[in-house]
Formats: structure tokens, C-alpha cells, sequence
């Protein structure tokens, strides 16, 4: 079965640190790749999307992700986190239509949730 | 900037009791989601609806849940007789055409509690 592994479940930084999430998936095709995030009592909204093209890809706020075909992998990363990025990050996959896909259904990983001291 | 809308934010029932769980999906979104998030655990897809049908769901999504579109606006789920089990957030989400480049727009969630 297709599985999403997020393996941080709590990361604790100080502001202006640099960030790297990592996210691993199992599915041999072809993916669309997501990072959304939940901030403390909103909804998710999405950070970045990854479907085909340049494997490095840029986000809101300064996040990108980069798609590495070979380990799977689609890693979260900032040069340097603030305050305001505490929240929770879902790493999410969704196999493409053209490689017989759901019709869009994401498969999540746990999350992982950012503590950012000030 | 148009946004997934859910009501209510929080729900209390009894067991055994049916809910309802409304979503009004951004208005030329085409495909409509529920997923649910059990407390400290992940996200989990329940269901998909497209041109007024199913068009796929998971495991969890048993005969107790179903799916509807009444009004072309509201897209509902409804659990016929809550369990303990079902205690959780539930989000909705819609995306904007079939194409195979898409992105999904989750509402705020709704959080049902089941005691």
C-alpha cells in the first residue's frame, strides 16, 4: 500500500535556524508531491507542490522542497526559520492520474510538528 | 480569496446518534473530499465526489458514512450512528478541474466528539 513517512514528529528550533523536514514515499510511479501546513487553530493550506519539471521547488514563505526521484524523497527546507513558521507540516503524495491514480486522493504522513523559540 | 467554509467548527453527540457535517466548497470547484485527522494521528482520506457520485473512497468510509451534494452548493457527510471511534477532525476539501495538475483547498474542520 502506498504510505507517506514523516520521520520527525516534534522538531524544536531557535529563530533564524535552518530547517529540513524530511518526507519519504512508497509508490514506484509517477507522484504529485505536497507540503501543507496547519498553523495553531487554522486549516491546511498548502506550502508547495511538486508535479513534474525542475525537482527544486519554491513555496510560500520562503520554503522549498526539493524531489529527489532516486531516494523517494521530497524534503521541506528554510534557510532560516521565524517565529511564525510554529505549526504542524504534512507532507502529502498523490499518484498521477496518467499512471492509473486516484481521482486526487492524498495519502498524509503523521506531521510533524515545528516549535520555533523566539 | 474564496475559501472552503465548514459548519459547525465543533460537534458534541451521543453514540449512536447521526450527524451531519456540512462544507460549501469553493464555488467552480469540481471535485469535493472529506478526510478526517484522529487526535495525534495522520490525515486520512475518506471519500471523493465528482459529477455528483462517489468516485472513490477508503476503507473507513463503511455503511455507516455517506455523501451528498444537495443543493449544489453544500456537500455534506453524514454518519448514521456515531461511534466513540469516530470522535475526530473532520475536514473537507475541493479542487478546481479534472486535469492531472491540481492542488486541493482544505475547509477549517469540523471537530466532532462522540460520547
Amino acid at each position: 500500500a502506498q504510505s507517506v513517512s514523516q520521520h520527525n514528529h516534534h522538531v524544536i528550533l531557535s529563530e533564524a535556524a535552518s530547517l529540513e523536514l524530511g518526507c519519504n514515499y512508497s509508490y514506484g510511479g509517477t507522484v504529485n508531491l505536497f507540503w501543507y501546513v496547519q498553523y495553531p487553530g487554522q486549516h491546511l493550506q498548502l506550502l508547495l507542490k511538486y508535479f513534474s519539471g525542475d525537482p527544486l521547488v519554491k513555496g510560500i514563505k520562503g520554503f522549498e522542497a526539493e524531489f529527489i526521484k532516486s531516494k523517494f524523497s521530497f524534503n521541506l527546507r528554510k534557510p532560516s526559520v521565524q517565529w511564525s513558521d510554529t505549526a504542524e507540516y504534512f507532507c502529502a503524495v498523490n499518484p498521477s492520474l496518467n499512471y492509473g491514480g486516484s481521482q486526487g486522493n492524498l495519502i498524509f504522513g503523521k506531521g510533524t510538528k515545528l516549535s520555533v523559540k523566539p | 480569496e474564496p475559501e472552503v467554509t465548514q459548519t459547525p467548527s465543533h460537534q458534541v453527540t451521543q453514540m449512536g446518534q447521526e450527524v451531519i457535517l456540512r462544507c460549501v466548497p469553493i464555488s467552480n470547484h469540481l471535485y469535493f473530499y472529506w478526510y478526517r485527522q484522529i487526535l495525534g494521528q495522520k490525515v486520512e482520506f475518506l471519500v471523493s465526489f465528482y459529477n455528483n457520485e462517489i468516485s472513490e473512497k477508503s476503507e473507513i468510509f463503511d455503511d455507516q458514512f455517506s455523501v451528498e451534494r444537495p443543493d449544489g452548493s453544500n456537500f455534506t457527510l453524514k454518519i448514521r450512528s456515531t461511534k466513540l471511534e469516530d470522535s475526530a477532525m473532520y475536514f473537507c476539501a475541493s479542487r478546481p478541474w479534472a486535469g492531472k495538475n491540481y492542488e486541493q483547498y482544505f475547509g477549517p474542520g469540523t471537530r466532532l466528539t462522540v460520547t
